[in-house]
């Protein structure tokens, strides 16, 4: 029944190797978020994708970076992770109204640890 | 700039006690929406009432009630009786109208005590 599923729930990756999250979506939204929140902190926007339209945030940095090969997935890749970055990474999905009254609807996050 | 205050981190109580949160923003925007979001333990961000601003009636839905004050930019959330279940971090949010950022407070982590 989970509509928004991240994969894996728990990543483990070394100081510089590249990672990626991954995140499918069932509910057919056009919307998709990408989350960082860092321990006993407020989730932090990264970027969105609006159908194939990558938004990023101003001060998203540069080692972070998305992809969204089809309506249902979409990708969080990290080049070069550094020990700042251990966090939960929640992937969000909205239908995308103009209006902007949508409520979010967020998977159960990928809790990343940097060695 | 938009920004969401919770100024309350913590928050213990015994189970069945009526707790309150409280939500303090700023925007510049006319119209917009105020979201809350529930955390619990599991991690995901489970969608809790939402509320728009021209809509100043407040509601109750179940155990759950909120007051929206636009002359004090407040958007307080009320658990009433509480239960060990709602034991979470509570997150206030805001959007603007055909935005897509919402913009969280940092949080009130409730714990109920059995």
């Amino acid at each position: 029944d989970a509509m928004v599923i991240q994969n894996p729930r728990y990543q483990v990756t070394q100081f510089g190797k590249p990672v990626t999250l991954s995140c499918s979506q069932t509910l057919n939204h056009n919307v998709m978020y990408w989350y960082q929140q860092k321990s006993s902190q407020a989730p932090k926007l990264l970027f969105h994708y609006y159908d194939k339209d990558f938004n990023n945030e101003a001060d998203t940095p540069d080692n972070f970076q998305s992809r969204r090969p089809n309506t249902s997935f979409c990708f969080l890749d990290i080049r070069s992770p550094g020990l700042g970055d251990a966090a939960m990474y929640l992937c969000a999905t909205s239908r995308g109204r103009t209006n902007g009254d949508e409520k979010l609807f967020f998977g159960s996050g990928t809790q990343l640890s940097v060695l | 700039a938009q920004k969401v205050t919770q100024a309350q981190t913590e928050i213990s109580v015994v189970e069945k006690e009526d707790v309150t949160l409280d939500c303090v923003y700023e925007t510049r925007d006319t119209t917009y929406y105020l979201f809350w979001y529930k955390q619990p333990p599991s991690g995901e961000l489970v969608f809790l009432i939402r509320r728009n601003s021209f809509d100043e009636q407040n509601e109750i839905s179940g155990r759950y009630s909120w007051n929206f004050q636009k002359s004090t930019s407040s958007f307080n959330f009320t658990i009433t009786a509480s239960q060990v279940v709602d034991s979470a971090v509570y997150f206030c949010a805001l959007i603007k109208a055909a935005g897509n950022k919402l913009t969280f407070g940092g949080g009130t982590r409730v714990l109920v005590k059995p």
